[in-house]
C-alpha cells in the first residue's frame, strides 16, 4: 500500500527554524516527485515546489523561493520542507504529494500542521 | 502565472443531482489540468487527471472534459459522500497553480 507518511504538528516562534518530513512507502521512493502544497486556515492550495529524489533536483514556486528549502534523503526516502527563519504567516497545513512529471499529485501525505505564534 | 478561475464558488445541491463544475484557465494547458475533492480535515483526493482520465478506484459518476482554457467537472448524481470543495489544478506550466475552490453543500 502505497502511503506518505507526514511529521507531526509543530508549534514555533517567529525567527525559528523548522523541518518537517514526508515518508514514502509501499512504492520506490525515486520513481516519482515529491511536491509541497500549502493551506492557510480556510483558504484553498497552493504549490510551493517539487523534488525529483533521484538526483535532489528541486523546482520552487517563486512565491515561496528563498523562503523554503525542499530536500531529499533518499536512503530513507523521505523528503523534507524546511525553513531557516519562520514567519507569522507561515501558519498553515502543509502536504507532500507524490506525481510523476506532469501527472496528477495521486497520493498525498495526512498533513502537518505548522503554527507560528 | 497562470491563473485558474473555477465557478461557482459554492453551490447548493441536492442528493441525486447532476452537478457541473467550471474551471478557466488564463492561457491555454492543452489537457495538463486535474480535478481534486477535499473534505473538511482530510488530504485532497485526485479525482481526474489529463482533464478526463478517472483516477483508479473514483466513482465513474465523476467526469471530466474540456481542453485548451476550458474545462469541467460533472457529477452525474451526487451522493451524500461527495459534498465536499473541489479544486481544479494546471500543470503545464510551473508555477503550477490551483483554482480557489468550489464547495458544494446540502441543499
Amino acid at each position: 500500500e502505497v502511503q506518505l507518511v507526514q511529521s507531526g504538528a509543530e508549534m514555533k516562534k517567529p525567527g525559528e527554524s523548522l523541518r518537517i518530513s514526508c515518508e514514502g512507502s509501499g512504492y520506490s521512493f525515486t520513481n516519482y516527485w515529491i511536491s509541497w502544497v500549502r493551506q492557510m486556515p480556510g483558504k484553498g492550495l497552493e504549490w510551493m515546489g517539487r523534488l525529483d529524489p533521484t538526483d535532489s533536483y528541486a523546482n520552487y514556486n517563486p512565491s515561496f523561493q528563498g523562503h523554503v528549502s525542499i530536500s531529499t534523503d533518499k536512503s530513507i526516502s523521505t523528503a523534507f520542507l524546511q525553513w531557516s527563519s519562520l514567519k507569522a504567516s507561515d501558519t498553515a497545513i502543509y502536504y507532500c504529494a507524490r506525481h510523476s512529471p506532469l501527472a496528477g499529485f495521486d497520493y498525498w501525505g495526512q498533513g502537518t500542521l505548522v503554527t507560528v505564534s | 502565472d497562470i491563473q485558474m478561475t473555477q465557478s461557482p464558488s459554492s453551490l447548493s445541491a441536492s442528493v441525486g443531482d447532476r452537478v457541473t463544475i467550471t474551471c478557466r484557465a488564463s492561457q491555454s494547458i492543452s489537457t495538463y489540468l486535474n480535478w481534486y475533492q477535499q473534505k473538511p480535515g482530510k488530504a485532497p483526493k485526485l479525482l481526474i487527471y489529463a482533464a478526463f482520465s478517472l483516477q483508479s478506484g473514483v466513482p465513474s459518476r465523476f467526469s471530466g472534459s474540456g481542453s485548451g482554457t476550458d474545462f469541467t467537472l460533472t457529477i452525474s448524481s451526487l451522493q451524500p459522500e461527495d459534498f465536499a470543495t473541489y479544486y481544479c489544478q494546471q500543470n503545464d506550466i510551473t508555477p503550477w497553480t490551483f483554482g480557489q475552490g468550489t464547495k458544494v453543500e446540502i441543499k
